[in-house]
């Protein structure tokens, strides 16, 4: 089992849509998470970091739910510059690991 | 530019030939990671450093590849005897650490895209 799995999508929305994505995680002793976004043919990028209490940056909001193990991103009025795929991510802090999802793809159309 | 560099950007080489990948990492950053990347996949773990120590190795890393970051700055992957599978991107990241642990925030370099034929 992977240690940080994501829906691969792609989820295809079309523009001011809310669209939202979940991560789970298989190592409890997994400490700090984090979304990335990367572009086609580009390098990944910190969106987010995940706080338990969950966070909001401007249409972007984080949420980590330890008991179940997940962590989810919602986008709120979905703009085409959002396209683009979603990393999940979670710091192993035992290892200090970085571990990657996947990703998920996300794809606004107008 | 202070940010993360890599170089070669693009490597095409013939099976069973040896490469090696430079990084740059930001300067005041002690931690540097390398990952692999194939085409709908998550960056994968490969090993990382902090300062000139290398600290952890994924099981991913087979005995073909070595990694040195032998003063503490730049970094080189090596990958010897290549094979067909070996062709990825490969992702250089830096960070910094507060107290010894690691942020979660990583600068990635634009990648090394090897291509074994």
């Amino acid at each position: 089992r992977k240690e940080v799995e994501q829906d691969p999508g792609p989820f295809n929305v079309p523009e001011g849509a809310t669209v939202a994505f979940n991560c789970t995680y298989s190592n409890s002793a997994s400490q700090s998470f984090f979304w990335y976004r990367q572009d086609c043919r580009k390098e990944p990028k910190l969106l987010m970091s995940v706080y338990s209490s969950g966070n909001e940056d401007g249409r972007f909001t984080a949420q980590l739910n330890r008991a179940s193990q997940y962590i989810s991103l919602l986008i709120r009025d979905s703009k085409l510059s959002d396209s683009a795929t979603y990393l999940c991510v979670g710091l192993l802090s035992s290892a200090s690991k970085i571990i990657f999802g996947s990703g998920t793809r996300l794809s606004i159309r107008p | 530019d202070t940010g993360v560099s890599q170089d070669p950007r693009h490597k095409i080489t013939k099976r069973g030939q040896n490469v090696t990948f430079r990084c740059d990492p930001i300067s005041e950053h002690n931690r540097l990671y390398w990952y692999r990347q194939t085409l709908g996949q998550g960056p994968e773990f490969l090993t990382y450093f902090q300062n000139e120590a290398q600290l952890e190795k994924s099981r991913l890393l087979s005995d073909r590849f070595s990694a040195e970051r032998p003063k503490g700055s730049f970094s080189t992957l090596e990958i010897q005897r290549t094979e067909q599978g070996d062709s990825a991107m490969y992702l250089c990241a830096s960070s910094t650490s507060t107290s010894g642990r690691p942020t979660g925030e990583l600068f990635f370099g634009e990648g090394s895209r090897l291509t074994v034929l």
